[in-house]
């Protein structure tokens, strides 16, 4: 049981290039989310899904776009990276319904230069 | 607006000393509320949760957190501290019935003096 993997964990860009970041749990848990933390700000809510082919929007969507196609993966993707997007990136899973308790993956540190 | 405060941005403990850190919360409706660490280079583990119920609740690794309702905070303690509990930690609040709407405030980075 290896709970939520992200890949990669590192990854450094040029302004402009595309990439996207993989996200895979075998919880079976319906709902997942990607958060990005930067320094002094905690972590904040991208984009999240809560079932197999639905995603929804975030407090800051901005620059990503979201894909589940399969229950077990969640994919962000960065179509034109830009430097305010240099951060840490967090994929997450829980269970559906009530007092959701997270579980976070390792994370991918992502440079854009 | 909902927020999470975490007053302390960095604390530093001897070794088997005692621990709070605080988190303060402003929600409008009964939140429930975390504790996650972090240790360096790796995700967010819970540590802690509360619901409902007894306000002092008791989590993994000997942390406790106390909700305090007319306070609006849910303060982390630890009755000694150990040199690997050096992390950082972060407090969090969601609804009982948005998951889209957890907030996490901006951590607390805890060092342990030998």
């Amino acid at each position: 049981n290896a709970g939520v993997t992200q890949t990669p964990k590192f990854r450094v860009l040029k302004t402009g290039q595309s990439m996207t970041l993989l996200c895979a749990q075998d919880m079976n848990h319906e709902y997942m989310y990607w958060y990005r933390q930067d320094p002094g700000m905690g972590l904040r809510l991208i984009h999240y899904s809560v079932g197999e082919g639905t995603t929804a929007k975030g407090e800051v969507p901005d620059g990503y776009n979201v894909s589940r196609l399969k229950k077990q993966n969640f994919l962000l993707g960065l179509e034109s990276a830009a430097p305010s997007q240099t951060s840490v990136y967090f994929c997450a899973s829980s269970l559906a319904g009530e007092g959701l308790e997270q579980f976070f993956g390792p994370g991918t540190r992502l440079t854009v230069l | 607006a909902q927020s999470v405060t975490q007053p302390d941005i960095h604390i530093t403990v001897s070794e088997g000393a005692s621990l709070e850190l605080r988190c303060n919360y402003s929600y409008g409706a009964t939140p429930y509320l975390f504790w996650y660490v972090q240790s360096p280079g790796q995700g967010l583990q819970l540590l802690l949760k509360y619901f409902s119920g007894d306000t002092l609740v008791q989590g993994i690794k000997g942390f406790e957190a106390e909700f305090k309702r007319s306070q609006s905070s849910f303060n982390l303690r630890k009755p000694s501290v150990h040199w690997s509990d050096a992390a950082e930690y972060f407090c969090a609040v969601g609804p009982r019935y948005n998951f889209n709407k957890f907030y996490f405030g901006s951590g607390t980075k805890l060092n342990v003096k030998p």
